[in-house]
């Protein structure tokens, strides 16, 4: 699971998109972010191309998945609350391993 | 709802010494249950996993785990911690729908002292 950027510095308002892209022909993918203290709480996920659903946490966030490989995650309008570090992750079905990123930590200003 | 808990934030423990973590969860059913490490400035490796039949589940870098079901518990085990061990654990949990998420746990932050 590749994540392009590892460090963003954005304004608040800003339009902020990160990039996830699997080689593993996985059929799900998710978008957690990760806050001290707070463990990974789930943003988005996906179950196929074309198929998106809600996390734990969606507010302020979008993501599309038309291709199997491409899951990126859109901050329509970045708020200093969405400072965090964000994982993309990727698995075949429910009973084997979630593979992550290497995240991106992502500071509004 | 299910959810995870990880009572410990941060764990300090001499090296050689044994070291346990503590996983608590809820759960409708029998649970997929997962232990993750974070080390520092890195994306999240797996260290073992439970779905089914022994409770007792080896993982990599000598670690293990026992599934306890009467406890609701997944306790990370390792006889003798090595330095290089210092990071993040997280437990984790396969959410009720089958679709792969995760429920994780706030995390187990480990310290090694020389």
């Amino acid at each position: 699971v590749t994540q392009s950027s590892r460090y963003l510095v954005k304004r608040t308002g800003e339009k902020v998109f990160l990039e996830c892209v699997q080689d593993m022909d996985h059929e799900n993918m998710f978008w957690y972010r990760q806050d001290p203290g707070m463990g990974l709480k789930l943003i988005y996920y996906s179950v196929g191309a074309g198929i998106t659903d809600k996390g734990e946490v969606p507010n302020g966030y979008n993501v599309s998945r038309s291709t199997t490989e491409d899951f990126p995650l859109r901050l329509e309008l970045a708020a200093p609350s969405q400072t965090s570090v964000y994982f993309c992750a990727s698995s075949s079905d429910r009973n084997t391993e979630a593979f992550f990123g290497q995240g991106t930590r992502l500071t509004v200003v | 709802a299910q959810s995870v808990t990880q009572p410990d934030i941060h764990i300090t423990v001499s090296e050689g010494a044994s070291l346990e973590l503590r996983c608590n969860y809820s759960y409708g059913a029998t649970p997929y249950l997962f232990w993750y490490v974070q080390s520092p400035g890195q994306g999240l490796q797996l260290l073992l996993k439970y779905f089914s039949g022994d409770t007792l589940v080896q993982g990599i870098k000598g670690f293990e785990a026992e599934f306890k079901r009467s406890q609701s518990s997944f306790n990370l085990r390792k006889p003798s911690v090595h330095w290089s061990d210092a990071a993040e654990y997280f437990c984790a949990v396969g959410a009720l729908s089958n679709t792969g998420k995760l429920i994780f746990g706030q995390g187990t932050t480990l310290q090694v002292k020389p």
